[in-house]
């Protein structure tokens, strides 16, 4: 295992269209986060995961939004409907169980265009 | 609200010099900071981080101060090298909320 890995590397999509984006996480790892990164700004925290339990989403986490991770293993972030403001970068990233603080270990992430 | 700011959007630093990050915090709450680093078309990757019990982590070439009552941290890179030209994150966390702030980022040049 190399590390998270996230699919698509880049997705491009029309105003209005259903985006999914997936991340697989570092498999010994139980928590998985998705941010979110516009340019020139840092990573924005969207929700985060316990194994398959959602316990945290952000008020930018709108009704558009929805994150599964079903098994406790790989994620699914899903939007719905997008807008041009939904272009950013997604990053996912995951942690060890032991760690007391959030060292995470990102992906490379995928970039969005709404055109 | 920022409550994690890195007011330097860029640093230029010549090779074998030091360079120093710096970034200031505004949540008294916040007791655990982290580095990351980030290349472009990357995501991000863990450089160091330091707990609010203490004053200063090293690892190698790398050393963060936190100096608590001025809510400041810096990151200290002796000597600089080329592969350190990235965009240097900070970001903090309050222990029971695994939620991390970030910074805006700052992006490092090394110059040869």
């Amino acid at each position: 295992d190399t590390g998270v890995s996230q699919d698509p590397r880049h997705k491009i999509t029309k105003r209005g269209q259903n985006v999914t984006f997936r991340c697989d996480p570092i498999s010994e790892h139980n928590r998985l986060y998705w941010y979110r990164q516009t340019l020139g700004q840092g990573p924005e925290f969207l929700t985060y995961f316990q194994n398959e339990a959602q316990l945290e989403k952000s008020r930018l986490l709108s009704d558009r939004f929805s994150a599964e991770r079903p098994k406790g293993s790989f994620s699914t972030l899903e939007i719905q409907r997008t807008e041009q403001g939904d272009s950013a970068m997604y990053l996912c990233a995951s942690t060890q169980p032991s760690s007391v603080a959030d060292t995470q270990y990102f992906g490379p992430g995928t970039r969005l265009t709404v055109l | 609200d920022q409550q994690v700011k890195q007011n330097s959007p860029s640093l230029s630093v010549q090779e074998g010099r030091i360079s120093i990050l710096n970034c200031d915090y505004t949540n008294s709450m916040f007791d655990y900071f982290l580095w990351y680093k980030k290349y472009p078309a990357e995501g991000p990757t863990f450089l160091i981080s330091i707990s609010s019990i203490k004053d200063k982590n090293e690892d190698g070439r790398f050393t963060v101060f936190l100096n608590k009552s001025a809510k400041h941290l810096s990151l200290h890179i002796v000597p600089s090298q080329p592969g350190d030209s990235a965009v240097y994150f900070c970001a903090a966390s309050e222990n029971s909320n695994y939620q991390l702030i970030w910074g805006a980022g700052t992006k490092l040049i090394i110059k040869p």
